[in-house]
């Protein structure tokens, strides 16, 4: 069974750093991998999907990359802004049954 | 462009109620989504659908039942709410499953006391 981990629960930096939101995942094998953002009280945005066969997916000032072998994904955030902070949650695809799993997300707050 | 509608956005039950949860897209997706989600834990799905007329099982489909009509709704029936079923509902849509992203609605808060 798929097991998603992202550490840390809960990350603080002050505006206009680059920073790093990290996922793990225990099966390789799938087809993409989904980063989406959640704002209080609101629903999932997707930001970025990887496919299985791609390393790096880029969206202006994100950056996702993904090393399937290792069970592991990164989102780039470059330049900070206040707007930025909300939960960020992965979710590999399962290959086989094509179902999401998501990590219980990364609580991010840039701080002015 | 709406997107995915949800309704309610609150709501609370007695325990033994029943309510439908309204889920409805506007985008033509083919498939459609229903996940719980509680404090400390990641989302779990509860049921799909694939198209009209075809609704599948999720991870944690107990309590709850679905239909799918058409290709723009799909409700969530709870039959006999109990506490356990206390949670934020989301609803979901993707055109297909691997490859395309899935958009979400703002969920439905439910509180069975």
């Amino acid at each position: 069974k798929q097991e998603v981990t992202q550490i840390p629960a809960a990350l603080s930096v002050p505006e206009g750093e680059n920073l790093v939101l990290n996922c793990s995942f225990t099966d390789s094998a799938i087809y993409n991998l989904q980063w989406f953002r959640q704002d209080p009280g609101k629903g999932l945005t997707s930001l970025l999907l990887i496919q299985s066969s791609q390393r790096e997916q880029t969206s202006g000032r994100l950056n996702a990359s993904l090393d399937k072998s290792s069970g592991r994904s990164t989102l780039y955030i470059a330049a900070s802004q206040p707007g930025d902070s909300a939960t960020y949650l992965c979710a590999p695809a399962n290959f086989g049954n094509e179902k999401l799993t998501f990590g219980t997300g990364t609580r991010l707050t840039i701080i002015p | 462009n709406a997107g995915v509608t949800q309704t309610p956005k609150f709501r609370i039950l007695k325990i033994g109620q029943s309510m439908t949860l309204q889920c409805t897209q506007d985008m033509n997706h083919n498939y459609m989504y229903w996940y719980r989600q509680d404090p400390g834990m990641g989302l779990k799905l509860i049921y799909y659908s694939v198209g009209a007329g075809i609704t599948d099982k999720g991870e944690v489909p107990n309590g709850y039942n679905v239909s799918r009509s058409t290709t723009e709704d799909f409700p969530l029936r709870l039959e006999l709410a109990a506490p356990s079923q206390t949670s934020v509902y989301f609803c979901a849509s993707s055109y297909s499953t691997a490859g395309q992203p899935q958009h979400f609605g703002d969920g439905t808060r439910l509180s069975i006391l």
